[in-house]
């Protein structure tokens, strides 16, 4: 079962910031959060991972509390191309397996 | 560089009958993995390979299975299809299976009639 909990849709206007939350309550010392997205009718994408200090890249932000107990995605200029259905996901960041265990992710719904 | 090809993109068959479904991984790539996609169940994890090796495999009956090749290539197959099979079939790679490094390709869509 998946280990995270995420609202099911946001929606979001173009241009504006989207920040998408995610709840790992009974994450691990040694877990990591990762976030990947899937558009439609394409195979998911990676886009950041964490432990426990913000990481941004060119795609987007991490923002994990302090508790490491919940994180905040952020895309900060939000496209039409960004909608999507975006998941979290929380495990090992050297693992010898190659499960990763998708929950049901939230769609994000980018508005003109 | 290349991305992870799927092929085909779309199958039909009709039940009973099995499908064979290719990966090719990113040059390199020596963790292969493969997942099922439905509107129901969402995202599931099917088996991952390894260097030829069957590393991790998910709930899934013995119908599902699948090989690696020597050039890290993978196939897998369902047998006695059931309609319940249909479902977006994809495929990850990743080096060695660092989990920010996993590429997807844009998978199969298979339709049992």
């Amino acid at each position: 079962d998946a280990k995270t909990t995420q609202p099911p849709s946001m929606d979001c206007a173009e241009g504006r910031a989207a920040n998408l939350p995610c709840n790992h309550s009974t994450i691990s010392g040694n877990e990591y959060v990762y976030w990947y997205r899937q558009i439609h009718s394409q195979g998911p994408q990676y886009i950041i991972h964490g432990l426990k200090n913000n990481e941004t890249n060119e795609m987007a932000s991490l923002i994990i509390t302090e508790d490491r107990k919940s994180s905040t995605l952020i895309l900060p200029h939000a496209t039409l191309r960004d909608t999507a259905v975006y998941y979290c996901i929380v495990r090992p960041y050297s693992s010898n397996t190659g499960k990763l265990i998708f929950g049901q992710g939230t769609t994000l719904q980018v508005k003109p | 560089k290349a991305g992870v090809t799927q092929t085909p993109r779309y199958l039909i068959k009709t039940r009973g009958q099995q499908v064979t479904l290719s990966c090719s991984p990113i040059s390199g790539h020596r963790s292969v993995s493969w997942y099922q996609q439905t509107p129901g169940q969402g995202l599931q994890f099917l088996f991952e390979y390894f260097s030829e090796t069957q590393r991790n495999k998910g709930n899934f009956p013995g119908r599902f299975s699948g090989r690696q090749f020597s050039n890290s290539r993978s196939e897998m197959n369902v047998s006695t299809l059931e309609l319940g099979d249909s479902a977006l079939y994809l495929c990850a790679s990743s080096l060695q299976g660092e989990n920010y490094g996993y590429t997807f390709g844009s998978g199969t869509r298979l339709t049992v009639v």
